[in-house]
């Protein structure tokens, strides 16, 4: 069965410091994994996804993940924060499982601090 | 715009009272999902569709129905038996292409009052 774990429920950095959100996955078959990303009271808007074609993916807003296969990681970064990145940040893995559904982490708070 | 809608955006539910909440997308998409939202918990499943008129339970379903007569609806009942409903629920699709993103509603938030 497929798995994600999310290090770090709240991540807190300044405004233009580095953003590392850690995500690491367990999956019996190659994963697809996802990064999305949740603002207070809405859906969830995907940030980028890994589908094995690069190991480093670039998304929206400037951030990007690296897929490591021999740590099963798959962590989000960004060179600098900005205050409009606060938000909760959702990693999430499927294709282990019927169905396609996505397994997602427990979510990491980030906050920016001006 | 193509996308997925869900109403209503808040809803208060009496205990002891079905309540159910719509989800309706116009993506041509033949897979939809229910999840539900509580901090610190991510998103669990609760159903999912492939196609129409055929729904699986995901990992909590107990307390919840379903129902899938059109590709663009699938709406989720809150039922009695639900012993802890307040929470956020969210509806998404997706193709049933294996690695699929999937598109998320807006959610609902549900409390009992």
């Amino acid at each position: 069965a497929q798995s994600v774990t999310q290090l770090g429920s709240h991540v807190s950095v300044s405004e233009g410091a580095l953003v590392l959100l850690r995500c690491n996955y367990s999956s019996s078959v190659p994963p697809y994994l996802f990064w999305y990303v949740q603002y207070p009271n809405q859906g969830l808007q995907l940030l980028l996804k890994y589908t094995s074609a690069a190991t480093l993916v670039k998304g929206i807003n400037g951030f990007e993940a690296e897929f490591k296969k021999s740590e099963t990681s798959f962590h989000l970064t960004k060179p600098s924060a900005h205050m409009s990145d606060a938000a909760e940040y959702f990693c999430a893995v499927s294709g282990d499982n019927a169905g396609n559904m996505l397994t997602f982490g427990g979510g990491t708070r980030l906050m920016v601090k001006p | 715009d193509g996308g997925i809608t869900q109403s209503p955006k808040y809803l208060f539910r009496k205990e002891g009272q079905n309540v159910t909440l719509s989800c309706e997308q116009n993506l041509n998409h033949d897979a939809m999902y229910w999840y539900r939202q509580d901090p610190g918990q991510g998103l669990r499943l609760i159903y999912y569709s492939q196609i129409v008129n055929d729904f699986q339970k995901g990992d909590i379903a107990e307390g919840y129905s379903v129902s899938r007569e059109k590709k663009e609806s699938f709406p989720l009942t809150v039922t009695s038996a639900q012993k802890n409903p307040t929470a956020f629920y969210l509806c998404a699709s997706s193709t049933d292409r294996s690695g699929a993103t999937a598109f998320f509603g807006q959610g609902t938030r549900l409390t009992v009052v």
